[in-house]
């Protein structure tokens, strides 16, 4: 079976530029992550998507952050403008439930984002 | 709220060491509890997991214990191997995640 689907695996571009990232989550599960990690801050949570709805995005950096799940098999989350400071592995995950739930979560490979 | 907390890393093993990661968390509830292991240039995987006080999670010679009474979820295997060397998280009622515990195992 498929797993989450990330892309690109590798992203570098320069400051000030739209990023978009997009993941393909396992078919059948109801709710996707959005994740970001660094060596500074670890593993943030940064929104999740219920049944294609946000529930929670309080993790959001700031209004340059913006995620959308259109149907039950894509999602974006975008950034524009870009900033240095955005550099990090971005990870989609999904799982068979809400947050808060019993369910594992499965994780995509994560996009490497460089910004110059 | 809920919370979870694990031991700082790094942690440096030779090769047929005993390994013991520390894992205590903060709930309402009964939350299921989570060892996820993250390999260099991949995302996180499941390792294993326990649904209820008292459940013994295991998978490729890892165990992990959920104490209630000690809120605990320590993470455990008898003899590591260089190819454990990952980073692993402790996670709570699925999506609240530790900082992670990085392990070296040296040949």
């Amino acid at each position: 079976d498929a797993g989450v689907i990330q892309s690109p695996r590798h992203e570098v571009t320069e400051m000030g530029q739209e990023v978009t990232l997009r993941c393909k989550p396992i078919s059948g599960h109801n709710s996707l992550f959005w994740y970001r990690q660094t060596m500074m801050r670890g593993l943030e949570l940064l929104i999740y998507f219920n049944n294609n709805v946000p529930i929670d995005d309080s993790g959001m950096p700031e209004d340059r952050f913006s995620a959308k799940m259109p149907n039950a098999s894509f999602s974006t989350l975008k950034i524009q403008p870009s900033e240095p400071r955005d550099s990090a592995v971005y990870f989609c995950a999904s799982s068979l439930a809400t947050g808060h739930s019993n369910q594992p979560q499965h994780f995509g490979d994560g996009t490497r984002l460089s910004i110059l | 709220g809920n919370s979870v907390t694990q031991m700082e890393g790094p942690v440096t093993l030779s090769e047929e060491a005993f390994l013991t990661i520390n894992c205590t968390y903060t709930a309402t509830g009964y939350p299921s509890l989570f060892w996820y292991v993250q390999y260099p240039g991949e995302g996180l995987q499941l390792l294993l997991k326990a649904t209820k006080a008292d459940d013994k999670g295991s998978n490729k010679g890892f165990e992990a214990t959920y104490r209630k009474e000690t809120t605990s979820f320590h993470l455990e295997k008898g003899s590591v191997q260089v190819s454990d060397s990952a980073v692993y998280f402790c996670a709570l009622s699925g999506e609240i995640f530790g900082t992670g515990t990085r392990l070296k195992v040296l040949a």
